[in-house]
């Protein structure tokens, strides 16, 4: 079972406009999250994180919201632009045990149009 | 640093072949994963090290495939033999033992059995 759900499988945004990635959990000992970047032909890069303790962290455009009560966090790009076309990965640590538990969703594509 | 080397970047092979899959880490690294990606299941750990020492296989789909890193600079991925259901892109990543740190990602291996 899915321990790390991304239920979108694609998405369609206008440039300028607002992007929301949704990605679910299931596994409650999860205390860090990440969203990594992956252009076609290229590895995923590291986008953004957030520890458990927090609720939202920010970093330029980006933005990740955590609900830990609802198990649920989001990625909000902010305005969306052409170049943020990719797909999209959440990943879930359980830092607590081990470095390298870190689970991944199968993705979200983002597609920006002009 | 020119970040996480794979090679090669594609391989196509007969069934019934052995594979084997190379990796460089970021220098200093202390941990390596390696993923497998399918449009299926997504980005799947198969096993990482820590130190070159390996952690957790238990993503490793059966005996046909087995992973070494036999110093701190290389790591290997084999298949043998192998099979069309392989057929994927393998990443290799590599990431700091300190604290939460992010994984970097190489470019994969597109793996094609035929």
């Amino acid at each position: 079972d899915q321990q790390v759900k991304q239920n979108s499988p694609s998405l369609s945004v206008q440039e300028g406009r607002i992007s929301i990635l949704n990605c679910d959990y299931t596994n409650s000992m999860f205390d860090y999250f990440l969203w990594y970047k992956k252009y076609p032909a290229e590895g995923p890069t590291f986008l953004i994180s957030i520890s458990s303790i927090k609720d939202k962290n920010e970093d330029g455009r980006f933005t990740v919201f955590l609900n830990k009560s609802a198990k649920h966090l989001s990625l909000h790009i902010v305005p969306s632009q052409p170049g943020d076309s990719a797909v999209y990965f959440c990943a879930a640590l359980n830092y607590g045990g081990s470095q390298g538990n870190l689970i991944f969703g199968k993705g979200t594509k983002l597609s920006v149009k002009p | 640093d020119a970040g996480v080397i794979q090679s090669p970047r594609h391989e196509v092979t007969e069934m019934g072949q052995e594979v084997t899959l190379r990796c460089k880490p970021i220098s200093g690294h202390d941990y390596l994963f390696w993923y497998r990606q399918t449009m299926m299941r997504g980005l799947e750990l198969l096993i990482y090290f820590n130190n070159n020492v390996p952690i957790d296989d238990s993503g490793m789909p059966e005996d046909r495939f087995s992973a070494k890193m036999p110093n701190a600079s290389f790591s290997t991925l084999k298949i043998q033999p192998s099979e069309p259901r392989d057929s994927a892109v393998y990443f290799c990543a590599s990431s700091w033992g300190q604290g939460v740190a992010e994984a970097f990602f190489g470019q994969g291996t597109r793996l094609t059995v035929v």
